[in-house]
């Protein structure tokens, strides 16, 4: 079956611009998470839904970054205002359930210039 | 969650197996160990997890000491598809948003 998929795969952007960031999670998944990567390091957690509740968004940066998943199933994540420390791999995730397996999608290497 | 502590990297032969260990000593009773891993350019991928007993699936055993502080993934015959950077993670299995807490991970090359 179709596993999360993401879009755009690759972004560039001029400092200043605003982007969004899709994500399509595995039909069926209640818990979405995104997450950045920074070149040569581990993911890094930004923020989790369960359904269409943002339930914890501990990880987003800062206010500049903001997610939103409406009806319980696609998500977006936006940022305003890019900055060239945002430039980084954006990776979303789902699971059946909160603790259960998560499952990534292939992210969106968004570049800042 | 507990922190992990795992070598920066590693080489393998192709054909043999290939032992990935990592420490979490500060590991609490409640909290399972995870291996997820990630090939270049492609999200992380669910490997195994466990809490006490040792585990096997279709890809990989996971080797848990008595004491829990320390465990190792055991690829039994690594093959150039399993070059990888593979991170070992602690977390606990309660119904709130359990993120993955990713370290630096081990970047596993198998050769030729």
């Amino acid at each position: 079956g179709a596993g999360v998929s993401q879009s755009p795969r690759y972004k560039v952007a001029k400092r200043g611009q605003d982007v969004a960031l899709r994500c399509d999670p595995i039909s069926g998944h209640v818990s979405l998470f995104w997450y950045q990567q920074a070149l040569g390091q581990g993911p890094e957690f930004l923020t989790y839904f369960q359904n269409e509740a943002q339930l914890d968004k501990s990880g987003l940066p800062s206010d500049r970054f903001f997610a939103e998943r409406p009806e319980g199933s696609v998500s977006t994540l936006k940022i305003q205002r890019t900055q060239q420390e945002d430039s980084a791999v954006y990776l979303c995730a789902s699971s059946l359930q909160g603790y259960n397996e998560q499952f990534f999608g292939p992210g969106t290497r968004l570049t800042v210039l | 969650d507990a922190k992990t502590t795992q070598p920066t990297s590693m080489d393998c032969a192709e054909g043999r197996a290939a032992n990935l260990p990592c420490n979490h000593s500060t590991i609490s009773g409640n909290e399972y160990v995870y291996w997820y891993r990630q090939i270049h350019s492609q999200g992380p991928q669910y490997i195994i997890h466990g809490l006490k007993n040792n585990e096997t699936n279709e890809m990989a055993s996971l080797i848990i000491t008595e004491d829990r502080k320390s465990s190792t993934l055991i690829l039994p015959h690594a093959t150039l598809r399993d070059t990888a950077v593979y991170y070992c993670i602690v977390r606990t299995h309660n119904n709130a948003g359990n993120m993955l807490t990713f370290g630096g991970g081990t970047r596993l090359m198998v050769k030729p």
